[in-house]
């Protein structure tokens, strides 16, 4: 059983277009994340959210707006694609382990703008 | 929120010890260390977690000294399947930055 699940992995849109990441995690996690990997490889947090509420936003283009309809998903719709939202997105999930967090990472969706 | 600083990357051989040192000077009180460890076309996944002093598990070792300024993550025997990239994290339960650093990449020759 896959614990964080991310459809598609691998997209291929032309610029302009607009289209959704879809996440789901079957953990009972409160917190879920957006991960984007990009051609560096640095990996960095886009968004946060606890119990559906949004906790972090990191400085994302408001092209990107998430979507938690449940605790369970989190959604990544993006708008007007451009080149350079070329990359790998992770969806994840987290909880306390004692009194410390663990992440747990879907398999990435590869995100090609032509 | 602590940083997190780990060398760029790192090269061993096959059988070898391998020791990545994370620096997280600003620790706070009731933070924790994890690390985690990336594949190529995958997600990170969780190793090794600790606090203090020195945790272990099937996979690795985790040395933290008293002042928690720092932390060290010890594979024993690599192979060339630990090629990857490993990352450390400084936080507590209730801190839900989880904000990666530019993490280590290890390659295992044979």
């Amino acid at each position: 059983d896959t614990a964080v699940s991310q459809t598609p992995k691998y997209l291929v849109t032309q610029m302009g277009n607009d289209k959704s990441i879809k996440c789901e995690q079957n953990l009972g996690h409160d917190t879920m994340y957006w991960y984007k990997q990009d051609s560096k490889k640095f990996l960095k947090i886009m968004f946060s959210y606890n119990n559906k509420e949004l906790i972090i936003n990191e400085t994302v283009p408001n092209r990107f707006s998430p979507k938690s309809p449940d605790k369970a998903h989190l959604n990544l719709h993006i708008n007007s694609l451009e080149l350079g939202d070329s990359a790998v997105y992770f969806c994840a999930s987290s909880r306390p382990t004692g009194n410390a967090n663990t992440i747990y990472f879907g398999e990435g969706s590869w995100l090609t703008v032509v | 929120l602590a940083k997190t600083t780990q060398p760029i990357s790192m090269d061993s051989y096959e059988g070898q010890e391998v020791n990545i040192t994370c620096s997280h000077n600003n620790i706070a009180t009731n933070d924790y260390i994890t690390w985690y460890q990336q594949f190529p076309s995958q997600g990170p996944r969780f190793i090794i977690q600790g606090y203090k002093t020195k945790v272990t598990n099937e996979v690795a070792s985790l040395f933290i000294p008293a002042d928690r300024k720092s932390s060290t993550l010890s594979l024993p025997r690599v192979s060339l399947s630990d090629t990857a990239v490993y990352y450390c994290l400084v936080g507590s339960y209730n801190n839900n930055d989880m904000r990666f650093g530019a993490g280590t990449r290890l390659t295992v020759k044979p």
